[in-house]
């Protein structure tokens, strides 16, 4: 069954430094996956996603991720870090690409900007 | 402007009582979920339903019950048999076209048990 787990619940960074939020799955089968960002009391935005094609996925914020099948990692980073990106991040694995829609998500990454 | 709402966003529950939560889309998404978001959990799929009058249950249905009689529509109710029902509750909706396979959210609603 896919799985995915994300290293440290919380991360904390100085504003301009560099982003690494970390992902590693567990997939019997092609991954497609997502990483989400949560502000505080909303809902989940979608900030990029690899299903198949190029390997490194650009996203929205300046966000990218590199999908690593050698290592079934799938990194969040992020090259100069802003008070605006702190918030909580989600990696997330589709369970059965075909004919099966259900994501199984990572616990979170708390991510702190410190100034 | 598409999305997805939800409704009430906070809600407060005597014990024993059921409740009802509600989720509504308007961009034409076939399939729709609830999901329970615990902190340090991260967000377990409760029900989800792929077409109208159709539902499926997910890892933690029990205590949970749930209606697709309208494709937009996907309400929740959590009922007294849902021993611990104070969380934060996630609509999410997706189009089965292709593999992509992208859930749009809504706000959550959050239910606190008195």
């Amino acid at each position: 069954a896919q799985s995915v787990t994300q290293l440290g619940s919380h991360v904390s960074v100085s504003e301009g430094a560099l982003v690494l939020l970390r992902c590693n799955y567990s997939s019997s089968v092609p991954p497609y996956l997502f990483w989400y960002v949560q502000y505080p009391n909303q809902g989940l935005q979608l900030l990029l996603k690899y299903t198949t094609g190029a390997t490194l996925v650009k996203g929205i914020n300046g966000f990218e991720a590199e999908f690593k099948k050698s290592e079934t990692s799938f990194h969040l980073t992020k090259p100069s870090a802003h008070m605006s990106d702190a918030a909580e991040y989600f990696c997330a694995v589709i369970r059965e690409p075909f004919g099966n829609e259900k994501l199984t998500f990572g616990t979170g990454t708390r991510l702190t900007i410190i100034p | 402007d598409g999305g997805i709402t939800q409704s009430p966003k906070y809600l407060f529950r005597k014990e024993g009582q059921n409740v009802t939560l509600s989720c509504e889309q308007n961009l034409n998404h076939d399939a729709m979920y609830w999901y329970r978001q615990d902190p340090g959990q991260g967000l377990r799929l409760i029900y989800y339903s792929q077409i109208v009058n159709d539902f499926q249950k997910g890892d933690i249905a029990e205590g949970y019950s749930v209606s697709r009689e309208k494709k937009e529509s996907f309400p929740l109710t959590v009922t007294s048999a849902q021993k611990n029902p104070t969380a934060f509750y996630l609509c999410a909706s997706s189009t089965r076209r292709g593999l992509n396979n992208e859930q749009f959210f809504g706000p959550g609603t959050r239910l606190t048990v008195l």
